[in-house]
């Protein structure tokens, strides 16, 4: 079965700093990835997708993503953190049938 | 373009009572997913709907739980009795499909089973 892991529940940055969201993931072949934020109250909203091609994967709102082969990762990436970032950040990969499978989710807190 | 609906948006019922979601995926998707997040643990998924066939039902908890898709739009999820357990909130996805894998989600039914 396809897995994968936020081994963080929680990251703090200062606004400002470039942020990094982890997620490894386990799969057999090859992974269709995602990322999702859900803001408070609020639903998951889609942000990136790696399915194949260019490792370095951009998406919405600043963010991106690098894909690693050798280090089953799936990192998220902003170069400079917004307040407004702070949401809680879900890593996710499709199995088998198109349905996803989340890790545990990750808070984001950005401060002033 | 409209994004995925769900109603109602809050529901408190009591144990052994029925309650029952709907989801209106958006427009021209045939793919609705329906997850839900108990007790802030992982989400989960519950069932797949092609059109108004049930691609995947492999994560239903039980048959309490039924879902339906009639005439391949909006979609229902019924509860029936609902059980302590069955706390949590239930989103409701849709995808467009072969070469659009992305879901989008709707905001999510918070559901509490006193």
């Amino acid at each position: 079965a396809q897995s994968v892991a936020q081994p963080e529940d929680q990251v703090n940055v200062a606004e400002g700093n470039p942020l990094t969201v982890k997620c490894t993931y386990s799969v057999s072949g090859n992974p269709y990835l995602f990322w999702y934020v859900q803001y408070p109250n609020r639903g998951l909203q889609f942000l990136l997708k790696y399915i194949t091609g260019d490792n370095l994967v951009k998406g919405s709102y600043g963010f991106e993503a690098e894909f690693n082969k050798s280090q089953t990762s799936f990192h998220l990436k902003k170069p400079s953190a917004l307040v407004s970032d702070s949401a809680l950040y879900f890593c996710a990969v499709r199995e088998y049938g198109n349905k996803l499978v989340f890790g545990a989710g990750t808070i984001l807190r950005v401060k002033s | 373009e409209a994004g995925v609906t769900q109603f109602p948006s809050h529901s408190v019922i009591e144990k052994g009572q029925t309650v029952t979601l709907r989801c209106d995926p958006i427009s021209g998707h045939d793919n609705l997913y329906w997850y839900r997040r108990v007790m802030g643990k992982e989400i989960k998924f519950l069932l797949h709907f092609v059109k108004e066939s049930k691609q995947d039902e492999s994560g239903m908890p039980n048959n309490r739980f039924l879902a339906e898709r009639t005439g391949g739009t909006y979609s229902t999820l019924k509860v029936q009795p609902a059980e302590l357990e069955d706390s949590g909130v239930y989103f409701c996805a849709s995808s467009a499909g072969r070469g659009h894998p992305e879901q989008y989600f709707g905001p999510g039914t918070r559901l509490t089973v006193t």
